[in-house]
C-alpha cells in the first residue's frame, strides 16, 4: 500500500519563476492537504481540496493555487516566486468521514523548494 | 496569542529518563490533538492522537489532555537516542479529515547516550 507521494524532491527555482508541485494521496484517501513548513516552524496551512474543489484555504496570497483531479491526486503552483517562499512544502491525505473515527492525516515526504 | 504554544527547547535528557513536552493551545472549541515526530529534513510523522481529557498509553508514549487547561502533553518513557528530533503538536477543530492541522513550532528534543 503506498502512502503518500511527492514530486519533485528538490528544486530550485530563480525569483519571479512559477513551480508546480505534485502529490498523489495514500490508496483509499480522497482529501489532500498542503502545507508549507519554513526552516524552524510548524507546518502551515496552505489549502485542502476535497472532490476536486477547494474547501478550506490557510492565510496564503492568491500566488498560491492549486488543483484535485479526479483520481484524487493533487497539484500545488506557486506563481510569481518570493525569496520567502523557500521551504518544504508537505502533502497530506485522509479521508472525509461523516463522523468521528480516528481519521489519520497521513504526510509525504514533502518538497524542499529553494527561490534564490 | 499563538493558537498553539511550545517551548522551542532543546530538551536535553539522559538515556533512559523520562521526557516529557507540553503544548498549550487559544481555541476552546479544539477538539483532536496530536503529536508528531519530525526527524531532520524529514517529513512529520504521527506518534499519539488523543480526543478525551485524560491519558492515553502506546508503549512508551503517553499523551495527556486537559481541556479545562487547553493544555496537551507527551511523555516518553526510556528515552533513546533514537528518539532525539523535534516534536510537533497539532490540533483541529474538528475531527480530522474535514479540518486543518494547526501546528505549534515544536520543541527538538535531545536524548544523550
Amino acid at each position: 500500500d503506498a502512502g503518500v507521494t511527492q514530486s519533485p524532491t528538490h528544486l530550485i527555482k530563480t525569483r519571479g519563476q512559477q513551480v508546480t508541485l505534485r502529490c498523489s494521496p495514500k490508496s483509499g484517501h480522497d482529501t489532500v492537504s498542503w502545507y508549507q513548513q519554513a526552516l524552524g516552524q510548524g507546518p502551515q496551512f496552505i489549502f485542502q481540496y476535497y472532490e476536486e474543489e477547494e474547501r478550506q484555504r490557510g492565510n496564503f496570497p492568491d500566488r498560491f493555487s492549486g488543483h484535485q483531479f479526479p483520481n484524487y491526486s493533487s497539484e500545488l503552483n506557486v506563481n510569481a516566486l518570493l525569496l520567502g517562499d523557500s521551504a518544504l512544502y508537505l502533502c497530506a491525505s485522509s479521508l472525509e468521514t461523516g463522523a468521528y473515527s480516528g481519521n489519520t492525516i497521513y504526510f509525504g515526504e514533502g518538497s524542499w523548494l529553494t527561490v534564490v | 496569542q499563538k493558537e498553539v504554544e511550545q517551548n522551542s527547547g532543546p530538551l536535553s535528557v539522559p538515556e533512559g529518563a523520562i521526557a516529557s513536552l507540553n503544548c498549550t493551545y487559544s481555541d476552546r472549541v479544539s477538539q483532536s490533538f496530536f503529536w508528531y515526530r519530525q526527524y531532520s529534513g524529514k517529513s512529520p510523522e504521527l506518534i499519539m492522537s488523543i480526543y478525551s481529557n485524560g491519558d492515553k498509553e502506546d508503549g512508551r508514549f503517553t499523551a495527556q489532555l486537559n481541556k479545562a487547561s487547553q493544555y496537551v502533553s507527551l511523555l516518553i518513557r526510556d528515552s533513546q537516542p533514537s528518539d532525539s528530533a523535534t516534536y510537533l503538536c497539532a490540533l483541529t477543530p474538528g475531527y480530522t479529515g474535514r479540518r486543518a492541522l494547526t501546528f505549534g513550532s515544536g520543541t527538538r528534543l535531545q536524548v544523550q547516550p
